[in-house]
């Protein structure tokens, strides 16, 4: 039963224009939400995270939309570049009772292509 | 980059042979985690620490073992490999608090023949 769902598996987008990934999750009890982007034959690094205390978090050109009560959560890229070209994870935490930090649950990625 | 190091980069192992995986931070962080990257599947956790020699089970633990005998290292072993077996293997870290995020190592690449 997948908690965090990426249900589009890729993207192609010309570069200057915007990029939307998105992402679904299941369980109420997330309060931390985080995107990772990976390229082939490297580990996922960290690109943009947001509590659930916001509904958006900037960071350059990348910023994360929260939508709590649609359980969805949204990456945009402004404007998109070909070095962008990647596999993107949406990723979930929740605290767990005791306040200790829950594991992080994964989507399955969306490939990125940004074509020049 | 956060300090992780993962060993060995690349691995042909046989049927039924058992490996290790390393994973070594200097981040002196608290949390460690093993996952498992599958076409179709992202990324999967197999075991987690949260300190020295405390460890516990992820969504895909069958077939795995992890020990932690000092904060910077955190094994990963496949007692018997098999063929499912085979996939990248990313080691992760993370620091303790409420909204920290998990620092990833360059992965391991198993193929099990």
């Amino acid at each position: 039963d997948q908690q965090v769902k990426q249900n589009s598996p890729s993207l192609s987008v010309q570069e200057g224009r915007i990029s939307i990934l998105n992402c679904d999750y299941t369980n109420s009890m997330f309060d931390y939400f985080l995107w990772y982007k990976k390229y082939p034959a490297e580990g996922p690094t960290f690109l943009i995270s947001i509590s659930s205390i916001k509904d958006k978090n900037e960071d350059g050109r990348f910023t994360v939309f929260l939508n709590k009560s649609a359980k969805h959560l949204s990456l945009h890229i402004v404007p998109s570049q070909p070095g962008d070209s990647a596999v993107y994870f949406c990723a979930a935490r929740r605290l767990n009772y005791g306040g200790s930090q829950g594991n992080l649950i994964f989507g399955k990625g969306t490939k990125l292509s940004v074509k020049p | 980059d956060a300090g992780i190091t993962q060993s060995p980069r690349h691995k042909v192992t046989e049927t039924g042979t058992p490996v290790t995986l390393r994973c070594h931070q200097t981040e002196n962080h608290r949390y460690m985690y093993w996952y498992r990257q599958d076409p179709g599947h992202g990324l999967r956790l197999i075991h987690y620490s949260y300190g020295v020699k405390d460890t516990d089970k992820g969504e895909v633990s069958d077939g795995y073992s992890v020990s932690r005998s000092k904060t910077e290292d955190f094994l990963l072993t496949l007692e018997s490999a098999t063929s499912s077996q085979t996939s990248v293997y990313f080691c992760a870290i993370s620091a303790v608090g409420r909204n920290t995020e998990a620092f990833f190592g360059q992965g391991t690449r198993l193929t099990v023949v």
